[in-house]
């Protein structure tokens, strides 16, 4: 499997749920991006924790990362029917330019 | 705000065309990418370019080739188009020595 991968799939919640999504990752990682892209659109920047930091927060959002385990969650709480997204984890590359994308969590949110 | 634009949200072109993409950005970012997104494959690199002029490959660059003359534009290329290269395509730009990428709404190509 490729650097950063996503687990489940895809996920359907009720609003006001929270979500949890799952990346594992191969290699070591200086940070951890986490991206949202809405249907048919581009990628949004989320949060990105660095490998020294275990959690971070921003607004309704909290990332986790184990090094040890080379994993990352994504906590998304009381979910809102505008989170319905997919959610990609990102890792550094072999270069410093280069990101390397898992195949993302589809998170439907229903109203 | 930063903005990254595409030339085109929807492109239909027949196999064997020479199709150009394009993708400006207005925040001054050194650094300039071209992935491809597919179902169940996520996003991959086709090339990046770190400064003016500058080309690097991706993971994917076969079939592509880019090109930068300014600093705000980076072109995509496909010199001659064909059926597996139907996908979303996605520019991003980034500062150099920082880490967020911030993407352009995609173009997605059909080509027939």
């Amino acid at each position: 499997s490729q650097q950063g991968e996503e687990d489940p799939q895809a996920l359907s919640i009720q609003e006001g749920e929270n979500a949890t999504m799952n990346c594992s990752y191969k290699t070591s990682i200086n940070n951890l991006q986490w991206y949202r892209q809405n249907s048919g659109r581009g990628l949004v920047h989320l949060i990105l924790i660095r490998s020294n930091e275990r959690e971070k927060h921003s607004g309704r959002l909290r990332v986790t990362l184990d090094t040890s385990k080379k994993s990352s969650s994504l906590l998304i709480t009381a979910s809102r029917a505008a989170d319905t997204a997919s959610y990609f984890c990102a890792t550094r590359g072999d270069s410093s330019y280069k990101l390397i994308f898992g195949s993302g969590t589809r998170l439907l949110v229903r109203p | 705000d930063v903005k990254v634009t595409q030339s085109s949200r929807y492109l239909v072109k027949r196999t064997g065309e020479k199709v150009f993409l394009e993708c400006v950005q207005d925040m001054d970012h050194e650094n300039m990418f071209w992935y491809r997104q597919d179902p169940g494959l996520g996003l991959r690199l086709i090339y990046f370019s770190y400064d003016v002029k500058m080309k690097e490959k991706g993971d994917i660059p076969e079939g592509y080739s880019v090109s930068r003359e300014k600093k705000e534009r980076f072109s995509l290329i496909l010199e001659s188009a064909s059926t597996n290269q139907t996908s979303m395509y996605l520019c991003a730009s980034k500062r150099e020595s920082y880490n967020e990428q911030f993407f352009g709404p995609g173009t997605r190509l059909t080509v027939l």
